[in-house]
């Protein structure tokens, strides 16, 4: 079976520029939810989704904004990029998100210059 | 405030060397506390979940154990190929924000010489 998918791996922007991140959930999973990782640091809660209507919001600016489609892979978006949004960020699959075993995608590095 | 700090930040074993990395968490109630391994550039890998205090589980060279400050990883005679960062998170049980987001320490990074 497949894992968790995310695309693109890698990815290099200006600032100010805008942003798409795109994830695909293990088969069967309904729930995704979205980390941001700065190097050293742990993950970071984005966003999670359920069923595609969002669950949880963390503590991040309006310039990031996220949905989830009826297939369950989800999207991330981020507007008008600063470099501190250089970062790791991480797509995690689980069957209901109030569950207690998430798996993660290879995440995509997205570098902001 | 949930919060997770992870002990010591680095740490390094010679290959056959036990030791534990410790997770101590601060959370208004615990759902589950998890372990996962990850490797530079990589993803997160699930490694366990623990429920409640006194809960013990294995998984070869590795066991997690839990009280209700703190958690333990302990790692029996290390090869190379343990070298990884470990990182710990935890679930919170509610509350009206509850979301099921994981808060996550920092991580130990665990290097294994041959």
């Amino acid at each position: 079976d497949a894992g968790v998918t995310q695309s693109p791996t890698h990815l290099i922007k200006t600032r100010g520029q805008q942003v798409t991140l795109r994830c695909s959930p293990i088969s069967g999973h309904k729930s995704v939810s979205w980390y941001q990782q700065v190097l050293g640091q742990g993950p970071q809660f984005i966003f999670q989704y359920y069923e595609k209507e969002e669950r949880g919001r963390g503590n991040f600016p309006d310039r990031f904004s996220a949905r989830q489609f009826p297939n369950y892979s989800s999207e991330l978006n981020v507007n008008a990029l600063l470099l501190g949004d250089s970062a790791l960020y991480l797509c995690a699959s689980s069957l209901t998100g109030g569950d207690t075993e998430a798996f993660f995608g290879q995440g995509t590095r997205l570098t902001v210059v | 405030e949930d919060q997770v700090t992870q002990s010591p930040e680095a740490l390094r074993l010679q290959e056959g060397e036990s030791s534990s990395l410790n997770c101590s968490y601060t959370v208004s109630g615990l759902r589950g506390l998890f372990w996962y391994r990850q490797d530079p550039g990589k993803g997160p890998e699930f490694l366990f979940t623990l429920y409640s205090a006194g809960e013990e589980k294995e998984k070869e060279r590795l066991k997690a154990t839990l009280t209700k400050k703190e958690s333990f990883l302990h790692i029996t005679a290390p090869k190379p190929e343990d070298s990884a960062t470990y990182l710990c998170a935890v679930q919170a049980s509610g509350g009206k924000d509850s979301n099921y987001q994981l808060i996550w320490g920092a991580g130990t990074k665990l290097i294994i010489k041959p």
